[in-house]
């Protein structure tokens, strides 16, 4: 069972444009995190959102954690080229165990043509 | 350098010839896993380690074997590999004892069974 999905799965959109990805879940997390993956590399970490509601900002990227702490997103202002890549949520869970489990969503293809 | 490094990062293999894929971090992370990535699918955890000898199976392991002698690495064996192990595999480590904290990732080894 995929816990977090992610939307749209693909995207191929211009340079300069605006573009929104999501990442849903029917579970709560305690933190969300989103990774960028380029091609023949491992994903990197961009944000850790941890409050319900929690908006961050890293240059064009702007990323929330929904109120309910099940959903986010991630916004790109006026895309470049740079951004292409794999962009992977990622949300902390805790289990029925006691312990945390992190869950990686199904990812989103990005391609900024120039 | 602060780093994950794999071995090999590409390996075509035929069906039930064993194989290792080594992984190694000089960061002192105590956390290590092992995932798999396939389109579509995300990041499927296979195995993770919390610290020396202590392994335990992720959310697709059946296929894969583990071992963790020392701190900094954390070999994948595939006994007798089969086709729908074809995939792209990634090693990460954290230093949150439960890999919640920022994952850092090797840049992957893709295996294709024949």
């Amino acid at each position: 069972t995929q816990l977090l999905e992610q939307s749209p799965q693909f995207l191929s959109i211009q340079e300069g444009e605006n573009l929104t990805v999501y990442c849903n879940s029917s579970s709560v997390f305690s933190s969300l995190q989103w990774y960028r993956q380029e091609p023949g590399e491992g994903p990197v970490l961009l944000v850790t959102v941890v409050t319900g509601g929690e908006v961050k900002k890293l240059k064009r990227l702007t990323f929330q954690f929904g109120d309910a702490r099940k959903d986010s997103s991630l916004h790109i202002t006026a895309a470049q080229p740079g951004d292409t890549g794999l962009y992977l949520c990622a949300g902390v869970r805790d289990t029925n165990t006691g312990f945390q489990k992190l869950v990686f969503g199904t990812g989103t293809r990005l391609l900024v043509s120039p | 350098e602060a780093q994950v490094t794999q071995n090999p990062r590409y390996l075509i293999t035929v069906t039930g010839k064993k194989l290792t894929v080594t992984c190694s971090q000089n960061m002192n992370h105590e956390y290590m896993s092992w995932y798999r990535q396939d389109p579509g699918l995300g990041l499927r955890q296979i195995y993770y380690s919390m610290n020396v000898e202590v392994t335990d199976k992720g959310d697709v392991p059946e296929g894969y074997k583990v071992s963790r002698k020392e701190k900094r690495n954390f070999p994948l064996i595939l006994e007798s590999p089969s086709p729908n192990q074809t995939s792209l595999y990634f090693c990460a480590s954290s230093f949150k004892t439960w890999g919640t904290g920022e994952l850092f990732f090797g840049e992957g080894s893709r295996l294709t069974v024949l």
